[in-house]
């Protein structure tokens, strides 16, 4: 298993501002993967992070609103950009297990609130 | 992305009663399948997997049952407990997806005492 650890793990922010939130991982993952989940609701992927090259998003997300860096292989970060209250979510960071078909970890999560 | 979705939002049972949750999914390309649990403020934990070579996979206290031919899946627990009590997930994925999952809404379960 993997321990991954997020920060900040809650925020409070003011509209219009960004949060950049971190995702350290205690091993060397490969594939590194940002999800939404919005209150109430499931986990939505945002992106897939890439060591070495940028991240791809998912339909409906885009890199100007939340841009990605993954400088290694145990830690990435996302950036929640010009925030809206509609982007009060919890944001998890996931990685992929060893080996093709298995389990993907999670972070605890961030709770973003914007106001 | 996918399309995974849940039959039930809700489900309450007896402490001591089996319960069943079940998902639906889009992608028939998926091989892989997890059912995750999340308790409240913190992130989705893994209860089991099931590859799509498979029909049945048991755990402790938990059995997964995948129906390819109609793209169903779901998650029995047995004797279920209070501290069952959460949100349930299940997760498409695997090689054919790029190791990326895509997550069903979600069934929240309470378990009465």
């Amino acid at each position: 298993s993997a321990v991954i650890s997020q920060k900040p793990s809650r925020d409070i922010c003011q509209r219009g501002t960004s949060l950049t939130i971190q995702c350290q991982v205690d091993s060397q993952v490969t594939m590194m993967f940002w999800y939404r989940q919005q209150p109430g609701q499931s986990l939505t992927l945002i992106a897939t992070a890439n060591q070495g090259s940028e991240a791809t998003y998912e339909s409906g997300f885009v890199i100007d609103k939340f841009p990605i860096s993954r400088p290694n292989l145990t830690f990435s970060t996302l950036t929640v950009s010009n925030m809206s209250p509609e982007d009060s979510s919890i944001y998890l960071c996931s990685v992929e297990g060893t080996g093709l078909n298995t389990e993907a970890f999670f972070g605890q999560g961030t709770r973003l609130t914007v106001v | 992305g996918e399309s995974v979705g849940l039959h039930l939002p809700t489900l309450s049972v007896q402490e001591g009663d089996n319960s069943i949750i079940n998902c639906a999914y889009s992608n028939s390309a998926s091989d892989y399948f997890i059912w995750y649990k999340q308790e409240s403020g913190k992130g989705p934990q893994f209860i089991i997997d099931i590859r799509s070579n498979m029909d049945k996979r048991q755990g402790q206290r938990v059995t997964v049952l995948l129906n390819k031919t109609v793209k169903h899946l779901s998650l029995q627990i047995a004797a279920t407990q209070p501290g069952d009590s959460a949100v349930y997930f299940c997760a498409e994925g695997g090689e054919n997806t790029g190791n990326q999952f895509y997550f069903g809404t979600g069934t929240s379960l309470t378990v009465i005492p």
